[in-house]
């Protein structure tokens, strides 16, 4: 069975600085792309940063570029999101979720319960 | 990037009904790369089709889903009680990833 628990989550003032982890098991980790996203009640959900199943390559929203980080440990079947500079509207619902390609593109198949953030100003 | 606008917000039917849900796309979805997924309260999204009208693995055939281009459709043809949720449609084609603002699916 696909498991995905992440941890990380609180309260942070703005601008500071949260590492979201995301503990996978039940498939073969370091075969899959991985992805953050992120749910808020006012703007929905939103792709945060995805990245490859070797790790050599990542993406970014345009909204988090330069202030998040994405990684992953595959010998710990482990992934990461470091978050600086946070802002009040990062606060929202962070899930990571199994990207495997469906018919060629990624796609999100299997998602963690989500941590939550919360950024005070 | 592509925006996604579902409808109608919110959908009140009763269990045994036939739901029909509407995602309409600001432009073309590539190769119909369009995904719904179902939110309970207080749980993850689970992916129920992909690729327009695909089903994803253990999802219900009662759950059938239909598009191309801009236009898109989730069906529900008998509601279960557990049916009662939100759906969110989403495309895949285009970077970035996009999803619709949902559409609540209510006991009436």
């Amino acid at each position: 069975e696909v498991q995905l628990l992440e941890s990380g989550g609180g309260l942070v003032q703005s601008g500071g600085s949260l590492r979201l982890s995301c503990a996978a098991s039940g498939f073969t980790f370091n075969t899959y792309a991985m992805s953050w996203v992120r749910q808020t009640p006012g703007k929905g959900l939103g792709w945060v940063s995805g990245i490859t199943a070797s790790g050599g390559t990542t993406n970014y929203a345009d909204s988090v570029k330069g202030r998040f980080t994405i990684s992953r440990d595959n010998s710990k079947s482990a992934l990461y999101l470091q978050m600086n500079s946070l802002r009040a509207e990062d606060t929202a619902i962070y899930y990571c979720a199994r990207d495997p390609f469906y018919q060629g593109e990624l796609l999100s198949d299997y998602w963690g319960q989500g941590t939550l953030v919360t950024v005070s100003s | 990037e592509i925006v996604l606008t579902q409808s109608p917000g919110t959908l009140s039917l009763s269990p045994g009904e036939r739901a029909t849900l509407s995602c309409r796309a600001s432009q073309s979805v590539s190769s119909s790369y369009l995904a719904w997924y179902q939110q309970k309260p207080g749980q993850a999204p689970r992916l129920l089709i992909y690729g327009a009208s695909s089903r994803a693995t253990d999802i219900p055939d009662r759950f059938s889903a239909s598009g191309s281009g801009t236009d898109f459709t989730l069906t529900i043809s008998r509601l279960e009680p557990e049916d009662f949720a939100v759906y969110y449609c989403q495309q895949y084609g285009n970077s970035p990833r996009t999803f619709g603002q949902g559409t609540k699916l209510e006991i009436k």
